[in-house]
């Protein structure tokens, strides 16, 4: 039968590439966005965060970009390990005041040795 | 290093019985929300709490659902008469002031039989 909503835009790498992950927010009025790593059967974990003031920050082996012309956001991810292989969620907190995380659509990656 | 948690891990329950997820949020942490997350699809925000009462939630959110923190550590959320539909994992998580990143538990998964 039909597997709704399994359909993630999927992003297969070999072990050592860099990987770009991308996203387009909604909100024009967000001042906050993280990246969140999902692996399976697992609670999203924080990798990275970045303020509507910035339009790049780097982490260790993550880099995010902030476009606020365009509403974009992207993560780049270095040398590439299959660790990494997990769903990413960008999410935006709109500046309501209480933190309330709204949760893009996630993109799988798969690192393969 | 502080964590999230949440029990139990795995929840089966009968259509139509009342169910509570609990959740410990990270101690010194004054703000709490609970998400859900149905297989394959992206987090959805349920309900913020903060100063003991809720201070946001969707459109899920409905006269089903409630949230209590009935003492100085758990955060829970009861659904009064689950549906089929709420099948999902559950994920709590807190965060230590406004506009700065959330820290989500392991998730408890719901299923609704």
């Amino acid at each position: 039968g039909e597997s709704v909503g399994l359909h993630l835009p999927t992003l297969s790498v070999q072990e050592g590439d860099n990987s770009i992950i991308n996203c387009a927010y909604s909100n024009s009025a967000s001042d906050y966005f993280i990246w969140y790593k999902q692996e399976s059967g697992k609670g999203p974990q924080f990798i990275i965060d970045i303020r509507s003031n910035m339009d790049k920050r780097q982490g260790q082996r993550v880099t995010v970009l902030l476009n606020k012309t365009v509403k974009h956001l992207s993560l780049q991810i270095a040398a590439t390990q299959p660790g990494d292989s997990a769903v990413y969620f960008c999410a935006e907190i709109p500046n309501s005041g209480y933190s309330t995380l709204t949760f893009g659509k996630g993109t799988m990656l798969l690192v393969s040795p | 290093e502080p964590e999230v948690t949440q029990t139990p891990s795995h929840q089966v329950t009968q259509m139509g019985q009342e169910v509570i997820l609990r959740c410990v949020p990270i101690s010194n942490h004054l703000y709490f929300y609970w998400y859900r997350q149905i297989l394959g699809q992206k987090v959805e925000f349920l309900v913020s709490f903060y100063n003991n009462e809720i201070s946001e939630k969707s459109e899920i959110f409905d006269d089903q659902f409630s949230v209590e923190r009935p003492d100085g550590s758990n955060f829970t959320l009861k659904i009064r008469s689950t549906k089929l539909e709420d099948s999902a994992m559950y994920f709590c998580a807190s965060a230590k002031d406004t506009n700065t990143e959330a820290f989500f538990g392991q998730g408890t998964r719901l299923t609704v039989v």
